[in-house]
């Protein structure tokens, strides 16, 4: 099994909708989870960070986290096409080390 | 300007040379690390430095090799060993605060390509 479960896409949704991208991890020891993202060609950047069970909300963004289903996901309201890019989900696991997902792609479409 | 800075951005490198990869942070964080990125795949753990003059390996640390000499220098060295070293170098840094508080930020990378 995979440390951490992305579905790679891409997902297309167009401009003004929501992006909903989901992360699923194993390790049971992860206490907080990271939302990256990276543009081709381009280093990760920081988007946020959720570690309470529940939503929490930045701006355009909202994380989800539930760690009784080991499911972490992002959502992403009115799309622009800047938000074009890969989304990688990365949990602190029980051995403090992040643990990345392959990504989700999203593509927004004008 | 506060920030992680990697150099070069790109590097071209013989089959059996090693090469040195800069990585250099003025964010007065402890811990520093060293990923790997292949095309549409999720970063890998080369080895990291939780404090000045202590590393460890990472999941993939074979042919590679890492200093911690100064609190804001982190190079890594891909040495002829590694068999498939073309790829995309990340390095990254925290202030190592636990693990509700410990984000990494990224530095720009470093993309090496072996001729």
């Amino acid at each position: 099994q995979k440390e951490v479960e992305q579905n790679s896409g891409p997902l297309s949704v167009p401009e003004g909708a929501i992006a909903s991208l989901n992360c699923t991890y194993s390790d049971r020891g992860s206490q907080s989870f990271f939302w990256y993202r990276q543009y081709s060609g381009k280093s990760p950047e920081l988007i946020m960070f959720i570690y309470s069970n529940g939503d929490k909300e930045d701006g355009r963004f909202t994380a989800q986290l539930n760690k009784a289903s080991q499911y972490v996901s992002l959502l992403i309201r009115d799309s622009q096409p800047s938000d074009s890019a890969t989304y990688l989900c990365a949990p602190i696991g029980g051995n403090n080390r992040l643990a990345f997902g392959k990504g989700n792609q999203v593509v927004v479409i004008p | 300007d506060g920030g992680i800075t990697q150099s070069p951005k790109y590097l071209f490198r013989k089959e059996g040379q090693n090469v040195t990869l800069s990585c250099e942070q003025n964010l007065n964080h402890d811990a520093m690390y060293w990923y790997r990125q292949d095309p549409g795949q999720g970063l890998r753990l080369i080895y990291y430095s939780q404090i000045v003059n202590d590393f460890q390996k990472g999941d993939i640390a074979e042919g590679y090799s890492v200093s911690r000499e100064k609190k804001e220098s982190f190079p890594l060295t891909v040495t002829s060993a590694q068999k498939n070293p073309t790829a995309f170098y990340l390095c990254a840094s925290s202030d190592a605060g636990g693990p509700r508080t410990d984000t990494q930020y990224f530095g720009p990378g470093t993309r090496l390509t072996v001729l």
